[in-house]
């Protein structure tokens, strides 16, 4: 069964550093370019960062650009979202997201269940 | 970055009518080299995570059933639900994968009359 399955989440203070992982399992890792997107409470998606299936390409938007870092470890089956300096507004549901094939540039077949972030003090 | 806008925010359908959903590109996403429009059809339901519906614009995921279709090209699009069913109830989201950032519309939800 094809399966993506987060963790990592949990309370963080604003300006603190959280790192999500994402376990993959019934399909080729690292065939496939793989991304992130959050869901703030009640609200619409926003799209996070992509990584290309060898790891040299990623792509942000403005908003994370900077404070966090999209990696993956072809090893291990294993995508990873490193963020820093986070705010309140970076409190969401992280879903890791796998695109349709090897293209960096596809729509988002397989979804994880999400891991939500919670950034308070 | 393109924005991408969906109309109407909310509707409600009577079951086995048809379910209209509008979005629109703020620049093209049809790729001349490939003739392909790379916009793509989510559905949410309350407490899931998204499933792709159609991609390419108008292209069915696989398991997606026929009553899903899509429609458009540039700029603006259509997902329509033909025969609307109780499992239809859910939250529908177009997205861009022309160019990073990879943005979504902001959803319209779906509801039964």
């Amino acid at each position: 069964e094809v399966q993506l399955v987060e963790s990592g989440g949990g309370l963080v203070q604003p300006g603190g550093s959280l790192r999500l992982s994402c376990a993959a399992s019934g399909f080729t890792f690292s065939s496939y370019a793989m991304h992130w997107v959050r869901q703030a409470p009640g609200k619409g998606l926003e799209y996070v960062s992509t990584i290309s299936t060898n790891g040299g390409t990623t792509y942000y938007p403005n908003s994370v650009k900077g404070r966090f870092t999209i990696s993956r470890d072809n090893s291990k089956n294993t995508l990873f979202l490193q963020m820093g300096s986070l705010r309140v507004e970076d409190m969401a549901v992280y879903y890791c997201a796998r695109g349709r094939g090897s293209s960096d540039y596809d729509a988002f077949n397989i979804w994880g269940q999400g891991t939500m972030v919670t950034v308070s003090s | 970055d393109i924005v991408m806008t969906q109309s109407p925010d909310s509707l409600a359908v009577s079951l086995g009518e048809r379910a209209t959903i509008n979005c629109k590109s703020s620049q093209s996403v049809l790729y001349s080299s490939n003739n392909k429009n790379y916009l793509a059809w989510y559905q949410q339901k309350p407490g899931q995570p998204p499933k792709l519906l159609i991609y390419w614009a108008s292209t069915r995921e696989s398991g997606v059933p026929d009553r899903f279709s899509g429609s458009g090209s540039g700029t603006d699009f259509t997902l329509t639900i033909s025969s609307l069913q109780p499992e239809d109830v859910a939250v529908y989201y177009c997205q861009q994968y022309y160019s990073s950032p990879f943005t979504f519309g902001p959803g319209t939800k779906v509801d039964i009359k």
